[in-house]
């Protein structure tokens, strides 16, 4: 059974940086599957954030590769995002999510809602 | 890279069929069969019903289908229940070795 979970803060303060740990089972990141991040504000849109394979670089979205690095721990397997210099524009709820069809993210986390707030 | 534009709303009477559009450029949806759509239901993840375009996870109903030309694909949920409300979403892998999610489509059974 394959299952995601995220972890990490639910609030942050602006200009802060966000930790969050997605640990996850039942596979590992090995080949061209591919372990990563999906966002959603509050109401609005899914947003790509970012994706790490096993040996592929690290895939980050234009709009937030600035901000955002992405890192995987195999032996524990957990995969890491880091958003830095938090803001308001930033809250969203965060899906870790696992790419094991070619393009297609059909295992996801329940997510963890993160808000950016002083 | 910008958002694949999507309709806000589409609506049908159970048992009609109903068709979403997602345009792209040709640096994203004409690039690669690599499209995928996803459906949400409030307070859940969202859940993959389409991958490479036109392939179904398994579990997913044959009702729904996908198919793509040129800068464009489309999403066809035909024999609408009711349950199939709530929002679609596309999604399509780009030449810069990213994705990119559409803008969303709210689906209403009438």
């Amino acid at each position: 059974q394959i299952t995601l979970k995220e972890s990490g803060p639910t609030l942050v303060k602006p200009t802060e940086t966000l930790t969050l740990t997605c640990t996850f089972s039942g596979f590992s990141l090995t080949g061209a599957v591919g372990v990563g991040w999906i966002r959603q504000p509050p109401g609005q849109a899914l947003e790509w954030v970012a994706l790490i394979y096993e040996t592929i670089n690290e895939r980050y979205s234009p709009s937030l590769s600035s901000r955002v690095t992405i890192t995987k721990d195999t032996s524990k397997n957990q995969v890491a995002l880091t958003v830095a210099n938090m803001d308001p524009g930033d809250t969203a709820t965060y899906f870790c999510v696992y790419e094991q069809l070619p393009g297609g993210f059909n295992y996801w986390g329940q997510g963890t809602l993160v808000t950016v707030s002083s | 890279q910008s958002a694949l534009t999507q309709p806000p709303s589409a609506s049908g009477s159970p048992g009609q069929s109903v068709t979403i559009s997602c345009t792209g450029t040709s640096s994203d949806v004409g690039a690669y069969n690599y499209v995928s759509w996803y459906q949400q239901h409030p307070g859940e993840a969202p859940k993959l019903l389409l991958y490479e375009v036109t392939k179904r996870p398994s579990g997913v109903p044959d009702r729904f289908s996908g198919s793509k030309s040129d800068n464009a694909a489309s999403l066809t949920v035909s024999g609408l229940q009711a349950e199939d409300e709530g929002d679609y979403y596309c999604s399509s892998y780009t030449r810069s070795n990213t994705f990119v999610f559409g803008t969303g489509t709210r689906v209403t059974v009438l």
